[in-house]
């Protein structure tokens, strides 16, 4: 079974400063997405950013981008210039490409903090 | 960007009641529908996948009699949590993937249920 960690349970960042957020996976599958979503307080899952596993170049969305490395098993989420909005919970998550009916496995998330 | 629905938003139940969840895809069809739980602090564990027209799946340790999950048709999956209980407490969140969205791969999700059983 695939399993996703995040090693941050928090994190912080001073308005306009870039935070990357650590996020490896345990997986035997060589074909499959990987996602960052944000969960603000009022708890609406939100995607931010997604990665298909086979594309070598990073994903980057707006002030949003990706460090993957699949060898390593690594995904790393970079906020740069952050905002005040951005304080939430991220979780990183992985689904498999085998079937239409795979779900997505998600970590533990990071709570980001964003100081005026 | 595609919408899901999901009702109500916050409902508080006595002790032995059932309480229906409804989740639906306004602008797309899902096939497939996941149903998450979430406890204060932690990550959504997943309960079940609806399939529409079949039998959920559920996940190990989820009751099916418990959490009864119908998916009746393209738009609507609905989560009944029968004879309630406090330990039943919880936030529910529901997932809808389309098979027109399947290219991306997205999963949309609703913005969840917070259940309170007294």
């Amino acid at each position: 079974a695939q399993t996703v960690t995040q090693s941050q349970p928090e994190m912080s960042v001073q308005e306009a400063e870039t935070v990357t957020l650590s996020c490896t996976y345990d997986t035997s599958e060589s074909d499959y997405y990987l996602f960052w979503y944000k969960q603000p307080p009022s708890r609406q899952m939100i995607l931010v950013i997604r990665q298909e596993a086979y594309k070598q170049q990073n994903a980057t969305e707006n002030r949003f981008s990706v460090n993957f490395q699949k060898a390593a098993k690594s995904f790393s989420l970079k906020i740069s210039d952050s905002q005040l909005g951005d304080a939430a919970m991220y979780f990183c998550a992985y689904r498999s490409r085998r079937s239409g009916n795979t779900p997505l496995v998600f970590g533990k998330g990071t709570r980001l903090s964003v100081i005026a | 960007g595609a919408v899901v629905s999901q009702h109500p938003s916050r409902v508080i139940c006595k002790s032995g009641t059932s309480v229906k969840i409804e989740c639906r895809s306004l602008d797309f069809q899902a096939t497939t529908m996941f149903w998450y739980r979430q406890f204060p602090k932690q990550s959504l564990m997943l309960m079940a996948t609806s399939n529409e027209g079949s039998k959920a799946t559920y996940e190990q340790g989820v009751e099916k009699d418990k959490f009864l999950i119908n998916h009746a048709s393209l738009t609507l999956s609905t989560l009944t949590v029968t004879s309630a209980h406090p330990e039943d407490s919880s936030f529910y969140i529901c997932s809808a993937r389309a098979p027109g969205l399947t290219a991306k791969n997205i999963q949309y999700f609703g913005a969840g249920t917070r259940l309170s059983v007294l």
